[in-house]
């Protein structure tokens, strides 16, 4: 079956701009993971939904960043006034969760501000 | 204190043998869970197997086996019979706790693999 899908693959945009990235997550799926992952961080998590809340959004770095699922299925995570720092790629992940704790990635959205 | 640590930033290791990927985790909580994911360098993250801490057993897929030894907190991969297709970027991570919020994951920062002939 298809696997998680993200676009676009690549956004270069300037500095103070707002964003839209869009996941597309497993069919059924109805755990769905924000992660980024840049040079000086990492991996790291920003935010989980369960269907269609968020009862997890601690990784969230600022108030500038937002994102929200509808349906029970495709997410999207808003920057507002990007900076340089917001620079990464950000990797979706779904899951079966409760069924299953495995988490299937997306290939990402390279975003990168100028 | 770092919840995932890999201390190999890269390994080598020759067609057809075998190599360990080192992980080790820290955590309180009982219940948990570790995985391991591979990153060619296409740059998607591939899931490659998965341990929980109730698990008797240690977890394989394939070529893949995790080596879980609880009481030192490690969570080693070994694969078997490497492959030149191998080569890639290797993330240890963790889930803990129960329940929905302890599903996000907790990555390490990479083993780099390079299987050469």
């Amino acid at each position: 079956g298809a696997g998680v899908s993200q676009s676009p693959s690549n956004k270069v945009t300037e500095k103070g701009k707002d964003v839209e990235l869009r996941c597309d997550p497993i069919s059924g799926h109805t755990a769905l993971y924000w992660y980024r992952q840049s040079l000086g961080q990492g991996l790291e998590f920003l935010i989980y939904f369960q269907g269609n809340s968020a009862p997890d959004k601690s990784g969230l770095p600022s108030d500038r960043f937002s994102a929200e699922r509808t349906g029970g299925s495709v997410s999207t995570l808003t920057i507002q006034r990007t900076q340089q720092e917001d620079s990464a790629v950000y990797l979706c992940a779904s899951s079966s969760y409760p069924i299953s704790y495995e988490q299937y990635f997306g290939p990402g959205t390279r975003l990168t501000v100028t | 204190a770092q919840k995932i640590t890999q201390t190999q930033p890269g390994m080598f290791v020759q067609e057809k043998e075998a190599v360990t990927l080192d992980c080790t985790y820290d955590t309180s909580d009982p219940s948990y869970g570790l995985f391991w994911y591979k990153q060619p360098s296409s740059g998607e993250m591939i899931f490659l197997i998965y341990q929980g801490s109730y698990d008797q057993q240690n977890a394989t897929e394939g070529r893949y086996s995790l080596n879980f030894q609880k009481a030192r907190k490690s969570a080693n991969l070994v694969i078997s019979a490497s492959q030149l297709g191998d080569s890639a970027m290797y993330f240890c991570a963790m889930r803990e706790g129960r329940g929905g919020t302890a599903s996000k994951l907790t990555f390490g920062t990479g083993t780099r693999l390079q299987v050469t002939l």
